[in-house]
This record gives C-alpha cells, structure tokens and sequence, in this order.
C-alpha cells in the first residue's frame, strides 16, 4: 500500500503526558500537512511543511506542539503537557505538486 | 480571513435521487478547492478536485463546479446510492498552502 500512514491509530494519555504521532506521506510527495479534527467539525490546519521546510504554521498552534519533518520524508507531531482540550483525531495528508491532498487515516488522541 | 460554509448541514434522501451540496467561501483569491468524503471515525478520501483556473470536474457519478466571481462550489451528486452516505467536505486553499475546511455535509440515502 503506498498510501499516507499514520501510527499509532489510537493514543491516549494522561493529562501532562508528552505525545508523538508519526506520519508518512506518499513516497514522491515533497508536500505535507497536518490537522486537528474534533467531533462535528471540518479538519483544522495546524501546519504545512514543503519537503524539510515548515512554511506555514497555524496560530492555533501553541507553544506546546512542535512538528518537524527530518529530510523532508516522514514528519512528527509533539504534544507537550497534554491538556484535555487536545483530545481530538489528528490527521495527516501529503500532495505534490499538483496539490491535490491525500489524507492518511488519523491518530485518535484521548487525554484523561 | 478565509470562511468556508457548507450547505446544508445534513441531508436525508431516498436511493435514485440527485442532489446538490453546496459550499461557499468568503475570499475569491484560492489556489484550488477540493471535495473530500469522511465515513465515521475515518480519514478523508479526495473526490475530486478543481483548480482556480478551471470551472468543473467530473468522476463517475460526481461533478463539481467553481464559481470563484461568487464565492461558491457546488458537487453534484447523480443517481444517489446507500454507498453515498457519509460527510461530504470541501476545501479551499490558498497562496500560502493553508488549507480551510468546512463542517461538512452529513448525507443519508436511504435504500
């Protein structure tokens, strides 16, 4: 499959916790972004990196997560001192230059 | 700062039928707009998408326009099946590559 993948599926933590979800885009993709998505809701940019380069980082985006794509493959999404509000599905996609985005299937994040 | 509302929220309709999801943004100056499904609990998959040069696309049993003058997307969806039930999204982007969803349409068919 060389889809967009996503590990682990499912996450949950406690409260002050740090957590890392990874994320690998389709192999010739040079594009990727990640989003926040909560229940009802349409998937909220949260940053967009073009091939190591983080060009685009949402305001939504606190000072406790950090992502980082090393040699422009895979990518990781940090979130320090988990705080309730941040359960959510968490989702990445990738695209090339033609753009169009190609979603991977989520990380589920639940603090308690 | 960008907006994007889509119309309506949800939709019920009995298998056969055609019907129209409508979405509408508030800034005309977009890179593309894409049209996404979401089945519950799972991630996007890309319908079709349409770049700010052009006017429509087509797959299947879909077709989508861009009226980018007025701010709005329609996808139209033909000959309606259970199959089609899930949330139906679109997306706009612009220069900056950030991406603006809307809520999404929840569409029921019903067999």
């Amino acid at each position: 499959d060389t889809g967009v993948s996503q590990d682990p599926r499912h996450k949950i933590t406690k409260r002050g916790q740090n957590v890392t979800f990874r994320c690998d885009p389709i192999s010739e993709h040079n594009r990727l972004y990640w989003y926040r998505q909560t229940l009802g809701q349409g998937p909220e940019f949260l940053t967009y990196f073009q091939n190591e380069a983080q060009l685009e980082k949402s305001r939504l985006l606190s000072d406790r997560f950090s992502a980082e794509r090393p040699k422009g493959s895979f990518s990781t999404l940090e979130i320090q001192r988990t705080e309730q509000g941040d359960s959510a599905m968490y989702l990445c996609a990738s695209s090339s230059e033609l753009y169009e985005q190609y979603f991977g299937p989520g990380t589920r994040l639940t603090v308690t | 700062k960008q907006e994007v509302t889509q119309i309506p929220a949800a939709l019920s309709v009995p298998e056969g039928e055609n019907l129209v999801l409508n979405c509408s943004f508030t800034d005309s100056a977009i890179y593309n707009l894409q049209w996404f499904r979401q089945d519950p609990g799972k991630g996007l998959t890309s319908l079709l998408l349409i770049q700010s040069s052009q006017r429509e696309q087509t797959s299947g049993r879909l077709n989508a326009s861009l009226d980018k003058s007025s701010g709005r997307s329609t996808l139209y969806i033909a000959a309606s099946q259970p199959g089609d039930s899930a949330t139906y999204l679109c997306a706009v982007t612009a220069g900056g590559f950030k991406t603006i969803f809307g809520a999404g349409t929840r569409l029921f068919v019903k067999a």
